[in-house]
């Protein structure tokens, strides 16, 4: 079964508005989490890096105050998309790895699909 | 920087065919893997298939397997006897510490019935 759950599936929201994406791990704690985005037909970005108790690391180009992220606890990580605009509508998917899985194939959630009107 | 370039957007063969996904990839680094992910139209993310860079031998997992060539920086996917629920966006992808996957353009692959 899924290991890593995310949730909404999806979420509409008016621009303007912030919305927020829950990304859980479920039967393991994951002091990382990573945040990716996926545009229609093209692959996945990665946006940022989460990390437990720390700061999350964003990739080049990525709004950091846009794009808030927060890693509370070792099995949950949130991304908040602030003051939302029509093309922030993307497919965003969350990913974490297993303790001590370096070389694991990360465990995706399903994907929150964000549409902004 | 790392860049996984796979160059056919769009595949598609007859179902019980094989067909042959092609990813080069650019990187410096010695140590590294290679991941093929396969993303249904659900858009769940499923890993088919991975690769250590210091394995010479090419893995094989089932209907499926890999022709590495690292010198070449190739890391070409095969499926053999193609099923009508392999149909789906087959990403390349790349990983280096810490973990962090750069993917590549997907191949768009169509199996026929």
């Amino acid at each position: 079964g899924a290991v890593v759950s995310q949730h909404p599936s999806w979420v509409i929201c008016k621009s303007g508005t912030s919305v927020k994406i829950e990304c859980r791990s479920l039967d393991f704690q994951a002091t990382t989490m990573f945040w990716y985005r996926q545009f229609p037909k093209q692959s996945l970005m990665l946006m940022a890096t989460s990390n437990e108790g720390s700061k999350a690391t964003y990739e080049q180009g990525v709004e950091k105050d846009k794009f808030l992220i927060n890693h509370a606890s070792l099995t949950l990580s949130t991304l908040t998309v602030t003051s939302a605009h029509p093309e922030d509508s993307s497919f965003y998917i969350c990913s974490a790895s297993r303790p001590g899985e370096f070389a694991s194939p990360l465990h995706f959630g399903n994907g929150t699909r964000l549409t902004v009107t | 920087a790392q860049t996984v370039t796979q160059s056919q957007p769009e595949m598609s063969v007859q179902e019980a065919e094989t067909v042959t996904l092609s990813c080069t990839y650019d990187t410096s680094e010695n140590n590294y893997y290679l991941f093929w992910y396969k993303q249904p139209p659900s858009r769940q993310m499923i890993l088919v298939i991975r690769q250590e860079a210091y394995k010479q031998q090419n893995a094989t997992e089932n209907r499926f397997s890999v022709n590495f060539q690292k010198a070449a920086k190739s890391f070409s996917l095969k499926i053999s006897d193609s099923q009508l629920g392999d149909t789906a966006m087959y990403f390349c992808a790349f990983m280096k510490r810490p973990q962090k996957l750069v993917f590549g353009q997907g191949t768009r692959l169509t199996i026929n019935p």
